[in-house]
């Protein structure tokens, strides 16, 4: 069983829907948790940050950690053409190293 | 703003050669790490180093190697380049420091690099 698991998509929704994406993991050491966005033939960018489990807003975006369902989620709200990329969810338990899922591509259909 | 540079955007190279990819980072950071970024296959850890001189092998470490003589370079080496290593080669680094942002990568632009 891998460590992180993301269904890679991809996913095409109409501009200004609501975009729902998610990974489940299998390692309950897990406590930093990110998404990146990539966009393509580009390097991951950093999206949002999260420590332990909750919720973290910032702007249109939305990250959500369940630790005690192993699962973690990301929520756009509004999607905009320039919200098409691929979306990494990545987590660590602290030793420096991230396990990241496979990316899910989103297209945002104007 | 933490930046990652890498030496190459794109790159072709023939079998056989050697092929040295560069990594620079401008944040102090005490980890570097190379990855390799490949269709429906996701991103795979070659090597990555928390301090200078110091190496870990990843998960796909055959067929490469690195050095790392300086904190901010981190350079791979691909020894005798073949086709199946044509891909997109991802460097990456972040701070061993306790505090908001723990354990949080951050990439370069990538290298994509074409072993003909």
């Amino acid at each position: 069983q891998k460590e992180v698991e993301q269904d890679p998509g991809p996913l095409s929704v109409p501009e200004g829907a609501i975009v729902s994406l998610n990974c489940t993991y299998s390692n309950s050491a897990f406590q930093y948790f990110m998404w990146y966005r990539q966009y393509s033939r580009k390097g991951p960018e950093l999206l949002m940050y999260t420590y332990s489990s909750g919720n973290k807003e910032d702007g249109r975006f939305t990250a959500q950690v369940d630790k005690s369902s192993k699962y973690i989620s990301l929520f756009i709200r509004d999607s905009q053409p320039s919200d098409s990329a691929t979306y990494l969810c990545a987590m660590s338990y602290g030793n420096n190293r991230l396990a990241f899922g496979k990316g899910n591509q989103v297209v945002v259909i104007p | 703003d933490v930046k990652v540079t890498q030496s190459s955007r794109y790159l072709v190279k023939r079998t056989g050669e050697k092929v040295f990819l560069e990594c620079v980072q401008d944040m102090d950071h005490e980890n570097m790490f190379w990855y390799r970024q490949d269709p429906g296959l996701g991103l795979r850890l070659i090597y990555f180093s928390y301090d200078v001189k110091m190496k870990e092998k990843g998960d796909i470490p055959e067929g490469y190697s690195v050095s790392r003589e300086k904190k901010e370079r981190f350079s791979l080496i691909l020894e005798s380049a073949s086709t199946n290593q044509t891909s997109m080669y991802l460097c990456a680094s972040s701070s061993s420091l306790t505090g908001t942002s723990q354990e949080t990568q951050y990439f370069g632009p990538g290298t994509r690099l074409l072993v003909l």
